[in-house]
């Protein structure tokens, strides 16, 4: 299964709402989690089964969709949000990645 | 805490072999499915084998079949990735993450710091 993420790359402002989507190749039913990854480090869940927000993860953070579209919402961008944000789907192996959204201040 | 710490990454020559270890801590080792997934310098993410709690099942990216191994021990709470007949694309920070239990559970959290594997002569 493919997912594509758009846009790739997203310029925003701190307090601007974003939101990025996951597109992917056949319908996964709501089995897409998301991540965000900081340079160095590790990725950490923020949401799982498309719209579960992970224990400790801001309420700023929002996930929806299902089937084949999905969208990850920043409600009022913080400093601390300026990150790349991957999906992936947990509906069949190889539990396929999208290629990144990489979110810059601008 | 729920823990996992990789180790075992270095440079190693093209053709060459390495062995990654992942430690678990905090949790119940043998009741989750455990995964690898890699990340190359700059790229995004990569899903690379997975293995069943038990052990009995495993399943490979296609880029990687035949050359790496993934395997566990559960008494010493460890999770491993041989590599073999390395090649320079196989260049990546490696990951070891651990995939929630049932139908609730379809994310990786929490996953270790990851180890770096460069492939390079």
């Amino acid at each position: 299964i493919q997912l594509t993420q758009s846009p790739s790359f997203l310029s925003a402002s701190v307090g601007d709402r974003v939101t990025i989507t996951c597109r992917t190749s056949q319908g996964v039913s709501s089995y897409l989690a998301w991540y965000q990854q900081k340079p160095g480090k590790a990725p950490k869940l923020l949401i799982s089964a498309a719209s579960t927000l992970h224990s400790g993860v801001p309420s700023r953070f929002s996930g929806s969709g299902s089937g084949t579209e999905f969208t990850l919402t920043i409600s009022s961008l913080q400093s601390e949000d300026f990150a790349t944000y991957y999906c992936q789907q947990f509906n069949s192996y190889p539990y396929s990645f999208g290629q990144g959204t990489k979110l810059e201040i601008k | 805490e729920e823990q996992l710490v990789e180790s075992g990454g270095g440079l190693v020559q093209p053709g060459g072999s390495l062995r990654l270890s992942c430690v678990a801590s905090g949790f119940t080792f043998s009741n989750y499915e455990m995964h690898w997934v890699r990340q190359a310098p700059g790229m995004g993410l990569q899903w690379v084998s997975y293995i069943s709690g038990t052990g009995s099942a495993k399943s490979y990216a296609d880029s990687v079949k035949g050359r790496f191994t993934i395997s566990r021990d559960n008494a010493r709470n460890s999770l491993y990735l041989q590599l073999d007949s390395l090649r320079a694309e196989d260049t990546a920070v490696y990951y070891c993450a651990r995939r929630g239990i049932a139908a609730a559970g379809r994310k990786f959290d929490p996953w270790g710091q990851g180890t770096l594997v460069t492939v390079s002569s």
